[in-house]
This record gives C-alpha cells, sequence and structure tokens, in this order.
C-alpha cells in the first residue's frame, strides 16, 4: 500500500485537554497535508507545512515535521467536544495532483 | 460559493449496472481528481486530471473511467460495477500555487453495490 501510517488509530479524550496525533510517510516529499473529516462528510484542509518548515501555527493547532524521520505531528490544544473527527495527513511524495493519505486517527472529544 | 459538488449522493447499484458519478468545481481549477475511501482507511487515488483533455491513473484505477472535456467536470465511470467497489468517493479540485496548494473537496458519494 502507498498509504502513509498514523497513529493512534484512535483517540478518547476529554475537553481542555490536548490532543497529538503522529503520521509518518515514506518517501522524500515537497509538503504536508492535515485535513480533518466530521463523520458523514467530505474533507476540510486545515494546515499545510513545507518541507523546509520544521513547525506551524493555526489557531489551536500546532504541526510539526521531521524530515529526516519522516514523519509529523498534529496538536491539538484546549480540545472541545466540536473537534471530534477524523483527521488525515497527506503527503505529495507522488507528485501534488496525487496526495496519498494516511489511514487517518479518529478523535474523540467528551465534554 | 458552490466550490466541489458531487452528485448523486446516495447510490445503490446492482452487480454489473454502469453509472457515472458527476462532479464539478466552480473554482476554475486546474487539478481535479478522484479518491474512494473504505472503511478504516485513508483515501486512495483512483484517476486525475491535470487540465482538460489530461487524464492518468492513480492507485487503484481498474474499473473506472473518466474523461475531463472542460476545466469545470470531471465525471467517473463505473461500465460494470461490482461488490468491492461498494466505498465512498470524494472528487477534489486544486490549483498549484494557489492558498498554499490547498485541495477543496466535495461532500462525498456513498456507492452501494449489491
Amino acid at each position: 500500500s502507498q498509504q502513509g501510517e498514523e497513529d493512534p488509530q484512535a483517540l478518547s479524550i476529554q475537553e481542555g485537554e490536548n490532543a497529538t496525533m503522529n503520521c509518518s510517510y515514506k518517501t522524500s516529499i515537497n509538503n504536508l497535508q492535515w485535513y480533518r473529516q466530521n463523520s458523514g462528510r467530505g474533507l476540510v484542509h486545515l494546515i499545510l507545512i513545507r518541507s523546509n518548515e520544521r513547525e506551524k501555527h493555526s489557531g489551536r493547532l500546532r504541526v510539526t515535521l521531521d524530515t529526516s524521520k519522516k514523519s509529523s505531528s498534529l496538536l491539538i490544544t484546549a480540545s472541545r467536544a466540536a473537534d471530534t473527527a477524523s483527521y488525515f495527513c497527506a503527503t505529495d511524495e507522488e507528485g501534488f495532483q496525487k496526495l496519498v493519505f494516511g489511514t487517518g486517527t479518529r478523535l474523540l472529544v467528551s465534554p | 460559493n458552490a466550490g466541489v459538488t458531487q452528485t448523486p449522493k446516495f447510490q445503490v447499484l446492482k452487480t454489473g449496472q454502469s453509472m457515472t458519478l458527476q462532479c464539478a468545481q466552480d473554482m476554475n481549477h486546474e487539478y481535479m481528481s478522484w479518491y474512494r475511501q473504505d472503511p478504516g482507511m485513508g483515501l486512495r487515488l483512483i484517476h486525475y486530471s491535470v487540465g482538460a483533455g489530461i487524464t492518468d491513473q492513480g492507485e487503484v484505477p481498474n474499473g473506472y473511467n473518466v474523461s475531463r472535456s472542460t476545466t469545470e467536470d470531471f465525471p467517473l465511470r463505473l461500465l460494470s460495477a461490482a461488490p468491492s467497489q461498494t466505498s465512498v468517493y470524494f472528487c477534489a479540485s486544486s490549483a498549484p500555487g494557489q492558498a498554499g496548494n490547498t485541495i477543496y473537496f466535495g461532500e462525498g458519494s456513498w456507492l452501494t453495490v449489491v
């Protein structure tokens, strides 16, 4: 399979806690993106980090990228019940027009 | 803005039937693609197009055909549906260099082949 790996597969936390999910990929990339998918809906773009960046922030989201380890992490701080969703990483290791998605992390945030 | 529009939302097919999933985008994006998502998995690329008249295969192209006669539309055709094609299908579009290479997805088409 060309898919990247994400862990954990599922994560259950309480509101206010931080959530961290990790993504690994296989070959060199130009950028890595994180997407969110609510149940029964399409994917929504969250953040993009380029291969020459090590960390990027957007609101309560913090993304890191370690190209030497071919891995990335997504941190959601002060989580809310509305953050409950599946989160996917995607890389352009096969080319920009051929995103390779990870297997996803299902996040459940309980009130 | 409509963004990426997929139809139908839900479809049940019998084995051997044919159908077309429609996808349209109103953002004048050059790139369009089709993905399928199976339970517990990420998206896998079926076919993609880098512009009108140009298509190419992705990771899982077997059993599917595409065409790109206009910039706006990118239909996906199942010529003879099989139970293995039961999945959720997502169309996506993007324009290189815009908005940080963001991909815009449709809301998905749920297909069941019985």
